[in-house]
């Protein structure tokens, strides 16, 4: 088992412009997660999908949209990306959504200048 | 690469003794907690957990002890090695009405000297 996968895993981007970061998991967990970690900070959660179909806003949404696009792919699209969204961003997963433990990705570290 | 906070705490063991690593939780009425080690340039990997009816939990070498009076959780580290080199952090899920809310601290450095 692979775990949970992310591409890419370095990306530089200039200001306005847009990408997506991909995110699978094959552990068959309904639930996943978008984190972003900056310095001195805990990961705060972007959007999650509590089950396929479903997504939600998390903590700090804005400038951000996400597709779940099957039970096992979870997408994070920044349409117009700009110099705070500098950080690194993880997918995670869980069994269900609550009292359990996630499965994290190794991150994507994304530059904009 | 650097992926965690620059300016964290940082916790120096001698390689083969105990590491004790503190983390103050933020909400009396979070209900569950888990460790994460994450290690440069990689993501979070879990530890182990507690729920909040309990007060320890043992794992292999790791212990978890939660304090609910002072909101204190720790994770102690028996017989610590190289490879436990990494950041620790805590991370609490909050249940209110059906929704949860996790909350992750900002974690620890952990360094062991050969």
């Amino acid at each position: 088992n692979a775990g949970v996968t992310q591409t890419p895993k370095f990306q530089v981007l200039k200001t306005g412009q847009s990408m997506t970061l991909q995110c699978a998991q094959d552990m068959n967990h309904n639930s996943m997660y978008w984190y972003r970690q900056d310095p001195g900070m805990g990961l705060r959660l972007i959007y999650y999908s509590a089950s396929e179909g479903t997504t939600d806003k998390g903590e700090v949404p804005n400038g951000y949209n996400v597709s779940r696009l099957n039970k096992r792919e979870f997408s994070l699209r920044l349409e117009s990306a700009a110099p705070s969204q500098t950080s690194v961003y993880f997918c995670a997963s869980s069994a269900y959504r609550g009292r359990n433990e996630q499965y994290f990705g190794p991150g994507t570290r994304l530059t904009v200048t | 690469g650097e992926s965690v906070g620059l300016h964290l705490p940082t916790l120096s063991v001698q390689e083969g003794d105990n590491s004790i690593i503190n983390c103050a939780y933020s909400n009396s009425a979070s209900d569950y907690f888990i460790w994460y080690k994450q290690e440069s340039g990689k993501g979070p990997q879990f530890i182990i957990d507690i729920r909040s009816n309990m007060d320890k939990r043992q794992g292999q070498r790791v212990t978890v002890l939660l304090n609910k009076t002072v909101k204190h959780l720790s994770l102690q580290i028996a017989a610590t090695q190289p490879g436990d080199s990494a950041v620790y952090f805590c991370a609490e899920t909050l249940t209110t009405s059906g929704t949860y809310k996790y909350i992750f601290g900002t974690g620890t450095r952990l360094k062991v000297l050969a």
